[in-house]
This record gives structure tokens, C-alpha cells and sequence, in this order.
């Protein structure tokens, strides 16, 4: 199946700090999601993008649909301890098959 | 509350044996999917299905069998053909139309010993 390229694949960093994560594809998404997964969990739905250029913001997190629509990335701005977890971006292509095609992750560490 | 409801959440089996997880959502929505995860990897689509008594294969479906009989339920079975079972399946679904927000249960463990 296709593949989206996450990276990093784990961050360790200190509270406080902002973070940055990203996603890329040789081939074209008309969506791209990011979720976030607590350990044992479903993951959960951060951020949805529809349009090339788009930079959508909730809360501390702001992600971009790349302008080539071939990536994207998420920003997490003043992390706190809560914000442990795996993100993962998906990204959904136009064809017919409205399943989405999800990243390897990003684990990410915040200590206090 | 509305959501989807993953069962059972932790499950042993031994070699040979099929063995079926189910998936029941109360979200009204049409498309059921299911995921699956190993450690370090993303997830990987099993099946999907858009609409009642129709489902698809996604990328890694050999080795398991779905079913829709019923707009809320989309059980798995993991079948004794799959030669690596031991994984975190998780369960999804979304309302129709182009948006791929997709909605996630909280996860099966599976263990075969």
C-alpha cells in the first residue's frame, strides 16, 4: 500500500518546548489528518485539512497542508507532560477508497 | 453516549484457532474499517466497508474475514491462515461523503500463544 513517511520517529523534549513533526509522500492525498494516540488507546482526531496551503490551528497545535499536497506538518507549541503520545498523520487520496493510508508515528516524551 | 465499542479488549489464543473481535458503533455512520497495528508501525487497513452487506480488502487482508450484515456491526476474524496474528487491531468508522475523518474504538489486543 502507499506509504507516508513520518518523522521524526520519537522526540524527547523538555516542558515547554515547541515541537515540529512532518509527513511526506511521493504521491498526492487530497486529505491529510493528524491524530494523536494515548498508549492502550484508539487514536484520536487532532486536526483535518481539506485544501492545499491550509494551516488550520487548535489550541497549541497548528498543522499545514503542504502547497505540492505531497506533505504536511504538525507544530505543538509550549508542550505539557499531557501531550505524551504517538501522533500520526493520515493522509486519504481521491479513489473511491475513502480508507485512510496512516504514517509510521511520532512518539513524543515531554519531561516536566 | 455515542461512540464505538471494541470487544474484547485484551484476548488469547492458541495456534490454529480462529478467533473473532467485534466492532459495534452507534454513530449512524455508513463506513466501517479496521485497522492493524504492531509496534514502531503505523496502522495498516485489513478491510473497510461503505455500506451494508458490501466491504472491501485493504492492504494486509489475507488471513482474515469480515462481515456487515448490520449497519452498527463489522465483526473480524482472524483466521488460522494468518501466519502473524499476535497484534492491536482497532476498529473505525466515518460518515459518508469525502471528508476521511475516521472515528477509532479503543482497540483489541491480541495474543497468541
Amino acid at each position: 500500500g502507499q506509504q507516508l513517511n513520518q518523522s521524526p520517529q520519537s522526540m524527547f523534549i523538555q516542558e515547554g518546548e515547541d515541537v515540529s513533526m512532518n509527513c511526506t509522500s511521493s504521491s498526492i492525498f487530497n486529505t491529510w489528518l493528524w491524530y494523536k494516540q494515548d498508549p492502550g488507546e484508539g487514536p484520536v482526531l487532532l486536526i483535518a485539512l481539506y485544501k492545499a496551503g491550509e494551516l488550520t490551528s487548535n489550541g497549541r497545535l497548528t498543522a499545514q497542508f503542504g502547497i505540492t499536497r505531497k506533505d504536511s506538518f504538525l507544530n505543538i507549541s509550549a508542550s505539557i507532560p499531557s501531550d505524551v503520545g504517538i501522533y500520526f498523520c493520515a493522509g486519504q487520496k481521491d479513489t473511491g477508497r475513502r480508507a485512510l493510508t496512516f504514517g509510521s508515528g511520532t512518539r513524543l516524551q515531554v519531561q516536566p | 453516549d455515542g461512540g464505538i465499542t471494541q470487544s474484547p479488549k485484551y484476548l488469547f489464543r492458541k495456534e490454529g484457532q480462529n478467533v473473532t473481535l467485534s466492532c459495534e458503533q452507534n454513530l449512524n455512520h455508513d463506513a466501517m474499517y479496521w485497522y492493524r497495528q504492531d509496534p514502531g508501525q503505523g496502522l495498516r487497513l485489513i478491510y473497510y466497508s461503505q455500506i451494508v452487506n458490501d466491504f472491501q480488502k485493504g492492504d494486509i487482508a489475507e488471513g482474515y474475514s469480515v462481515s456487515r450484515e448490520k449497519k452498527e456491526s463489522f465483526p473480524l476474524t482472524v483466521t488460522s491462515a494468518q501466519k502473524n496474528p499476535t497484534a492491536f487491531y482497532l476498529c473505525a468508522s466515518s460518515m459518508k461523503g469525502p471528508a476521511g475523518e475516521l472515528f477509532f474504538g479503543e482497540g483489541s489486543r491480541l495474543t497468541v500463544l
